[in-house]
């Protein structure tokens, strides 16, 4: 079945920093969306990109749908402690219905 | 609040017993999907229902697993039998259409089954 590499699986961040994450695959995805997740709470829609190229913006949030159509990333930039949980990234293949096909996610903490 | 609520929120079964996970989608949300995720792991597909109609289940496990979203009410995801390896936390998402916008679709907070 389709799979998406999410990395990296953690990562420390500081106050201010600058975050990267990214997603890859082998089958090209009509749809990338990033998720995130708070301990005990459902993901939460943070971006969705529907183009390949696009590059779309929320905030201090940035992904763009890879040219490929077989991968994407997300910055976060000067990071605040509330950024911290799990995001994950999710992609939809038209042609298999309307099943999203998720990550493994990424960690962020803060580091003390 | 018009979220999708799902509940219990926590549902603890002995092995052998049977859980009941409830799904009311968001007012006027026709199509719910149910997704499974294990610990430190991303959620994986189950079932996508419309009303009164199962579309896609390809996800579900064959056995001890079904699904339902009848005409009045929430959707219900059935677990026979319950085993350890059921443990996990169900999440069910809404969307208005079957359609490729995900900023229609939302999911709830999940209910966390742990057998023990």
């Amino acid at each position: 079945g389709q799979q998406l590499n999410q990395s990296p699986q953690s990562m420390f961040i500081q106050e201010g920093e600058d975050v990267s994450m990214n997603c890859t695959s082998s089958s090209i995805f009509n749809t990338w969306l990033w998720y995130k997740q708070d301990p005990g709470e459902g993901p939460v829609l943070l971006i969705a990109l529907y183009k390949a190229g696009e590059l779309t913006s929320n905030g201090r949030l940035t992904a763009q749908f890879g040219i490929t159509r077989k991968d994407s990333f997300l910055n976060i930039s000067a990071s605040i402690p509330s950024d911290v949980g799990i995001y994950f990234c999710a992609g939809l293949i038209m042609e298999y219905g309307n099943k999203l096909v998720f990550g493994a996610g990424t960690i962020l903490r803060v580091k003390s | 609040n018009a979220g999708v609520m799902q509940n219990p929120r926590h549902l603890v079964r002995r092995r052998g017993q049977e859980a009941r996970l409830r799904c009311s989608p968001v007012k006027g949300h026709s199509h719910v999907y149910w997704y499974r995720q294990l610990p430190e792991e991303g959620l994986k597909f189950m079932v996508y229902l419309q009303k009164e109609n199962i579309i896609d289940e390809s996800g579900m496990p064959k056995e001890r697993f079904s699904a339902e979203f009848p005409k009045e009410g929430p959707s219900i995801l059935r677990i026979q039998q319950v085993v350890r390896g059921d443990s996990a936390a169900y999440f069910c998402a809404s969307s208005p259409w079957g359609g490729s916008s995900y900023y229609g679709y939302t999911f709830g907070s999940g209910t966390r089954l742990t057998v023990v």
